[in-house]
């Protein structure tokens, strides 16, 4: 399966909203509501955002949803802040994962 | 706490072999859909494999099917990954992965810290 595609970097000043897009198929982001986010800080491991397109685990701020459209899923980030700077990944469970080629958002 | 712990990695020739253990703890680990995931230096995420709660069913990302066998131990709870035919493009870190619920595994709820696999001359 190829990647989802997502942008190479976006970025927002403190306290303004970003959205990173994830576009697939209908044979994966389409599909099914399997879509999930994760965010990666340097030299650390994947952290879940949100699964099944929406929800977000315990612990995890409100500032931080989901959402999708077709076969274009999206994460946003609300009210950004100085450690939301990473690298986000969205994936897709279709019977097997496909992640997304990776957003870094930068905190202007 | 869900803690898993990779161990393994190295620096392996082409065409060598090697194999990758997870120990899991914190968790009934025997419950879980568990998989390996890769990312190579500077690159995305890349999943690799993922094996059941009792290991009945098995997937592999076609760049690794063939090559690569995901195997668990329920009894010590440890995941493990045998690496054959080892390839300069698997050179990455491989992190240890969790499934967020045990019903579907549609999420990866928890993953280890990684171990480094270089594979070169």
């Amino acid at each position: 399966q190829s990647a989802l595609t997502q942008p190479r970097s976006v970025s927002g000043s403190p306290g303004q909203s970003v959205t990173i897009s994830c576009t697939g198929t209908s044979s994966d982001v389409g599909g099914y509501n399997y879509v999930s986010w994760y965010q990666q800080h340097p030299g650390k491991a994947p952290k879940l955002m949100i699964y099944d397109v929406s929800k977000r685990p315990s612990g995890v701020p409100d500032r931080f949803s989901g959402s999708k459209s077709g076969n274009t899923a999206s994460l946003t980030i609300s009210g950004l802040q100085a450690e939301d700077e990473a690298d986000y990944y969205c994936c897709s469970y279709a019977g097997s994962y496909v992640f997304g080629t990776g957003t870094k958002v930068t905190v202007l | 706490q869900v803690q898993l712990v990779e161990s393994g990695g190295g620096l392996v020739k082409p065409g060598g072999s090697l194999r990758l253990s997870c120990a899991a703890s914190g968790f009934t680990f025997s419950d879980y859909y568990m998989s390996w995931i890769r990312q190579a230096p500077g690159k995305g995420l890349e999943w690799v494999s993922y094996i059941s709660s009792s290991g009945s069913t098995i997937y592999y990302a076609d760049s690794v099917k063939g090559r690569f066998t995901i195997s668990r131990d329920n009894a010590k709870n440890s995941l493990y990954l045998q690496m054959n035919s080892l390839r300069a493009e698997d050179t990455a870190v491989y992190y240890c992965a969790r499934a967020q619920i045990v019903v579907v595994p549609a999420a990866i709820g928890y993953w280890g810290q990684g171990t480094l696999v270089t594979v070169s001359s």
